[in-house]
């Protein structure tokens, strides 16, 4: 079993939708959690960020942590045909200097106008 | 911004070569990483390093090799290249630790083929 887990889709929804990405993981030590965004032929760039649980908000963006069911989701609203990317969650046990990102398959998202 | 520079976009090897992928952040970070992606597997780390000549394998090691004498500076080898080593390689960096700063910063990637 993968230690993180994220549905790759692709994930089609029309210019306007609110979208739902979400991962699982099973390592209960994790408490920095990531989503990154990959546009085609680019590398990742961080989007969000979130220290154990909670939610937080960036404008249309906003990132759940729920710690109890090992389950992370980044949500977009009013969604754009440049939303269009792969989204990666990333988290990780340890604040040091080696501590290692586990990052998920990546879910493929379409957003048409 | 913070920058990382993969020195080649696309490269073709033939099975057999030593292939050699640079990697220069400008930002004096401490931290730098080499990652695979491939399609359903997601990002594997094959090795990072958090200081000058100093390294540690990553959950993908085998036949690789990473070198790090200066700190801009991450190169990642493969020593003999395989048809199963073709992947998208990605570089990052990271300024000290994850509580300070949670972000990786990435290159745009290089996509190698070995045939």
């Amino acid at each position: 079993q993968k230690e993180v887990e994220q549905d790759p889709g692709p994930l089609s929804v029309p210019e306007g939708a609110i979208v739902s990405l979400n991962c699982t993981y099973s390592n209960s030590a994790f408490q920095y959690f990531m989503w990154y965004r990959q546009y085609s032929r680019k590398g990742p760039e961080l989007l969000m960020y979130t220290y154990s649980s909670g939610n937080k908000e960036d404008g249309r963006f906003t990132a759940q942590v729920d710690k109890s069911s090992k389950y992370i989701s980044l949500f977009i609203r009013d969604s754009q045909p440049s939303d269009s990317a792969t989204y990666l969650c990333a988290m990780s046990a340890s604040s040091s200097n080696t501590g290692k990102l586990i990052f998920g398959q990546g879910t493929t998202l379409q957003v048409k106008p | 911004d913070v920058k990382v520079t993969q020195s080649s976009r696309y490269l073709v090897k033939r099975t057999g070569e030593k292939v050699f992928l640079e990697c220069v952040q400008d930002m004096d970070h401490e931290n730098m990483f080499w990652y695979r992606q491939d399609p359903g597997l997601g990002l594997r780390l094959i090795y990072f390093s958090y200081d000058v000549k100093m390294k540690e394998k990553g959950d993908i090691p085998e036949g690789y090799s990473v070198s790090r004498e200066k700190k801009e500076r991450f190169s990642l080898i493969l020593e003999s290249a395989s048809t199963n080593q073709t992947s998208m390689y990605l570089c990052a960096s990271r300024e000290g630790q994850m509580i300070h700063n949670y972000g990786y910063t990435f290159g745009s990637g290089t996509r190698l083929t070995v045939v």
